[in-house]
């Protein structure tokens, strides 16, 4: 079965620290492998996506993520976090048994940025 | 560009009646649409797909007869959760992919639905 792990319900970071947000898969095929963000009571927001290509991907915000083939991660990455980078981050994977697309989404890492 | 709109943004009703959600794409074709549920803390759980012009196809567990969802225009789905109850209390999620882009989906803000 296709899935979408993330093993962490919490990260919590200090202002200007680096911060990492875990993301594994399991797809049959090749992953096309997506990062959002979703804000209280809002939708979500692309951040990423890897499709192909280069392994490190760069996205809104400052984020970045790497697809590691050989671990089946694409970890969610920034060099420096901001307190309004505070939210709740969703891993998906693209269904590829699924004949119209949909994502399967990982659970969600809450992240919270301290001053 | 790629703008997906939701309305209402939040909707309160009496149990036993029915409410209607409407997703737009604003800037752009929807050929599928997407109806995800999420409840408070936990991950989107995909309910409904939905081309337009044809019937939408439910995921395993969801009613269709009561999670009624129409694709009309290449602009506009609907969900209308009928004869709702507290336990539909949720928010609701809807996202389009727009014709010849085959990986992306775009959300909406989402609809908060609350049952008394």
């Amino acid at each position: 079965a296709q899935s979408v792990a993330q093993p962490e319900d919490q990260v919590n970071v200090a202002e200007g620290n680096p911060l990492t947000v875990k993301c594994t898969y399991s797809v049959s095929g090749n992953p096309y492998l997506f990062w959002y963000v979703q804000y209280p009571n809002r939708g979500l927001q692309f951040l990423l996506k890897y499709i192909t290509g280069d392994n490190l991907v760069k996205g809104s915000y400052g984020f970045e993520a790497e697809f590691n083939k050989s671990q089946t991660s694409f970890h969610l990455k920034k060099p420096s976090a901001l307190v309004s980078d505070s939210a709740l981050y969703f891993c998906a994977v693209r269904d590829h048994l699924g004949s119209q697309g949909n994502l399967i989404f990982g659970k969600g890492t809450k992240l919270s940025v301290k001053p | 560009g790629a703008v997906v709109s939701q309305h209402p943004s939040w909707v309160i009703c009496k149990s036993g009646t029915s409410v209607k959600i409407e997703c737009r794409s604003l800037d752009f074709q929807a050929t599928t649409m997407f109806w995800y549920r999420q409840f408070p803390k936990q991950s989107l759980m995909l309910m409904a797909t939905s081309n337009e012009g044809s019937k939408a196809t439910y995921e395993q567990g969801v009613e269709k007869d009561k999670f009624l969802i129409n694709h009309a225009s290449l602009t506009l789905s609907t969900l209308t959760v009928t004869s709702a109850h507290p336990e539909d209390s949720s928010f609701y999620i809807c996202s389009a992919k727009r014709a010849g882009d085959g990986y992306e989906q775009y959300f909406g803000p989402g609809t908060r639905l609350t049952v008394t």
